[in-house]
């Protein structure tokens, strides 16, 4: 297994325009996660996933943002009508539910993120 | 809500020990995360601390007191490998359980 895999690794776009980015978890994780990171910030949780269902939804993420698991795999986030505000890098994690930290439970191993500049 | 307090930036010796202290506000404590992560890369995990207590992991320790709502991660025999940012996050069982990061302490290690 190669880690968490995102694609893609930079996006420049303008304003205005859509945009879609795409986590490869831990074949065996089966809690996936988005978040966002401003330079200089922690990371702030987005959303996640337990298999295919979305469970969790932050107030971050308004209307113009949705994000799939289809097949409780890959995830995609998608940004519609990007603006200014919305660059950052977006980071994807997963991780598994059952056990504890010290086992590798819960602990969250991120992507490289993909990072978002809207001109 | 959850409120994570941590230094926005530190600066060390090479060979020195180095303490990066996290203050957190929690409803349903469930375990604080450090994470270590060097500039434009992702965080990796370093420890984890649910009991109070020190958790010792070879140059790297991290401590904790629930009744304070503190932690620290220290760091000893500093190398300049160990320049980046440190991030603290807890876990909230009131908040789905879901890890909330603090805004990072950037260590910088000088020779």
């Amino acid at each position: 297994d190669t880690g968490v895999s995102q694609d893609p690794r930079h996006k420049i776009t303008k304003r205005g325009q859509n945009v879609t980015f795409r986590c490869d978890p831990i074949s065996e994780h089966n809690r996936l996660y988005w978040y966002r990171q401003t330079l200089g910030q922690g990371p702030e949780f987005l959303t996640y996933f337990q298999n295919e269902a979305q469970l969790e939804k932050s107030r971050l993420l308004s209307d113009r943002f949705s994000a799939e698991r289809p097949k409780g795999s890959f995830s995609t986030l998608e940004i519609q009508r990007t603006e200014q505000g919305d660059s950052a890098m977006y980071l994807c994690a997963s991780s598994l539910v059952y056990g504890t930290p010290h086992s590798g439970a819960n602990v969250l191993t991120f992507g490289a993120g993909s990072r978002l500049t809207v001109l | 809500g959850q409120n994570i307090d941590q230094p926005t930036e530190m600066t060390a010796t090479e060979g020195a020990i180095v303490q990066i202290n996290c203050t957190y506000q929690t409803s349903g404590f469930n375990g604080l995360f450090w994470y270590q992560q060097h500039a434009g890369e992702a965080p990796t995990f370093l420890s984890y601390n649910v009991l109070d207590g020190l958790e010792e992991k070879g140059r790297f320790s991290s401590f904790l007191s629930r009744s304070k709502g503190y932690s620290y991660l220290l760091l000893k025999e500093l190398q300049m490998k160990d320049s980046a940012s440190y991030l603290c996050a807890v876990r909230d069982r009131n908040a789905g359980n879901m890890l909330t990061f603090g805004g990072g302490t950037r260590l910088m290690v000088k020779p």
